[in-house]
């Protein structure tokens, strides 16, 4: 089946830092890619997607895109805030995951001023 | 426009105990899913509906969870009897399915309740 691997959290970063967080994915067929965002005490929000390779999703900054020939999509943003503090998750819809989304496992950001 | 809203935001139980969440999806969504999210873990599906009928519910743990979506509107998922590892958030978010072509479609932006916080004691 469907798989999502994020990197090994917690990441750490002091305000203004560059953010990087991986995500690889294994499925079939052609994906759509995901971020969401778990703000403390809030319910799971999209923050971007991609539907196709080479797409890139944007949204506050963050982007992320569909690299098809590595199966990564990494979630990159060039100066993170303290407000970006929350948990992140990559998620994969389509190909066996058809109409539903697999998650990964999540990776916790804490951004100290 | 009211988000997903789920019901309740924590229960604390003993074990062997039943416990139920309620979930109210947007309204006109016809897609509803009830996910498990265990401590520092991603969400994993439990049960996808549309419209009134289950199409996926091959992780639901038949023998001791049920969930209903009566009038394909708002959905309650049970846990009979309740078991130590049941502790958990499950949450519940809805998407309107759009069609692409014959037999398929695009999930569309799932929107996530708050969660219910589930300890067994």
């Amino acid at each position: 089946g469907d798989s999502v691997t994020q990197m090994e959290g917690p990441v750490t970063l002091s305000e203004e830092a560059f953010l990087t967080i991986n995500c690889t994915y294994t499925a079939t067929g052609y994906p759509s890619l995901f971020w969401y965002v778990q703000y403390p005490g809030e319910g799971l929000q999209l923050l971007l997607k991609a539907t196709k390779a080479d797409d890139k999703g944007s949204n506050k900054g963050f982007e992320a895109t569909y690299r098809k020939e590595t199966t990564s999509f990494h979630l990159e943003k060039g100066s993170v805030q303290v407000s970006d503090s929350a948990v992140y998750f990559c998620a994969i819809a389509g190909g066996t995951s058809y109409g539903k989304l697999t998650f990964g496992q999540g990776t916790i950001l804490t951004v100290h001023p | 426009e009211a988000g997903v809203v789920q019901s309740p935001r924590y229960k604390i139980i003993e074990k062997k105990q039943p416990v139920a969440f309620w979930c109210n999806p947007i309204s006109g969504h016809n897609t509803l899913y009830w996910y498990l999210q265990n401590l520092g873990q991603g969400p994993e599906l439990l049960i996808r509906y549309e419209n009134e009928e289950a199409v996926d519910d091959s992780q639901l743990p038949k023998d001791r969870f049920s969930a209903e979506r009566l009038k394909g509107v708002d959905s309650t998922l049970k846990i009979q009897p309740a078991e130590l590892g049941d502790s958990a958030v499950y949450l519940c978010a809805s998407s309107l399915a759009i069609p692409l072509f014959e037999g398929t479609q695009d999930t569309g932006e799932l929107f996530f309740g708050e969660g219910s916080r589930l300890t067994v004691l």
